[in-house]
């Protein structure tokens, strides 16, 4: 299974900046997503990050807030922009992989907005 | 649009029980089911995947079932120990091509 790490692991923002979360694959994949996870719920899909074309976004998730970046098959980018206490959240990466399309995820960003 | 629940919310139970975690979901036509543990602040650890052709998946003391027909799954975790103590999360897909949808989880507590 793929091992997938993330950077950083949890940081505390001050409103109205902007901050960029890393994901790493250890093995070439195609298809990348990302997920935030807000206190005390399930996780919601931000957007799909495929390699070599624009990111697909959920309902409720622009590209403006959410920049997502795909430069090669082992590695993403989001950026969480202009940032609100609201946006405080775990946001996770996963990659699928394999015949049976199985997700696997990383260990997560802790973001806290003051 | 697909809507996937989990029952019960929370479960407390002592060390070595046996117990059974339930996910129900309302569109039959799905592709696969996962499910996962999380750990408070942390990210998904995958535990079994269902295939929509399957009945059951066994790994060790967990056995996940699939009944599609009657949208429902469950996860069977043998003798239980306080190291099970997580959030159990159940997530179906619709095709190779669609998103994973997440049921709301299940915190489970295995007291010693």
């Amino acid at each position: 299974s793929a091992v997938i790490s993330q950077k950083p692991s949890r940081d505390i923002c001050q409103r109205g900046t902007s901050l960029t979360i890393q994901c790493q694959v250890d093995s070439q994949v195609t298809m990348m997503f990302w997920y935030r996870q807000q206190p005390g719920q399930s996780l919601t899909l931000i957007a799909t990050a495929n390699q070599g074309s624009e990111a697909t976004y959920e309902s409720g998730f622009v590209i403006d807030k959410f920049p997502i970046s795909r430069p090669n098959l082992t590695f993403s980018t989001l950026t969480v922009s202009n940032m609100s206490p609201e946006d405080s959240s775990i946001y996770l990466c996963s990659v699928e992989e394999g015949a049976r399309h199985e997700q696997y995820f990383g260990p997560g960003t802790r973001l806290t907005v003051t | 649009k697909q809507e996937v629940t989990q029952i019960p919310a929370a479960l407390s139970v002592p060390e070595g029980e046996n117990l059974v975690l339930n996910c129900s979901f309302t569109d039959s036509a799905i592709y696969n089911l996962q499910w996962f543990r999380q750990d408070p602040g942390k990210g998904l650890t995958s535990l079994l995947l269902i295939q929509s052709s399957q009945r059951e998946q066994t790994s060790g003391r967990l056995n996940a079932s699939l009944d599609k027909s009657s949208g429902r799954s469950t996860l069977y975790i043998a003798a239980s120990q306080p190291g099970d103590s997580a959030t159990y999360l159940c997530a179906v897909k619709a095709g190779t091509a669609s998103k994973l949808t997440f049921g709301t989880g299940t915190r489970l507590q295995v007291t010693l």
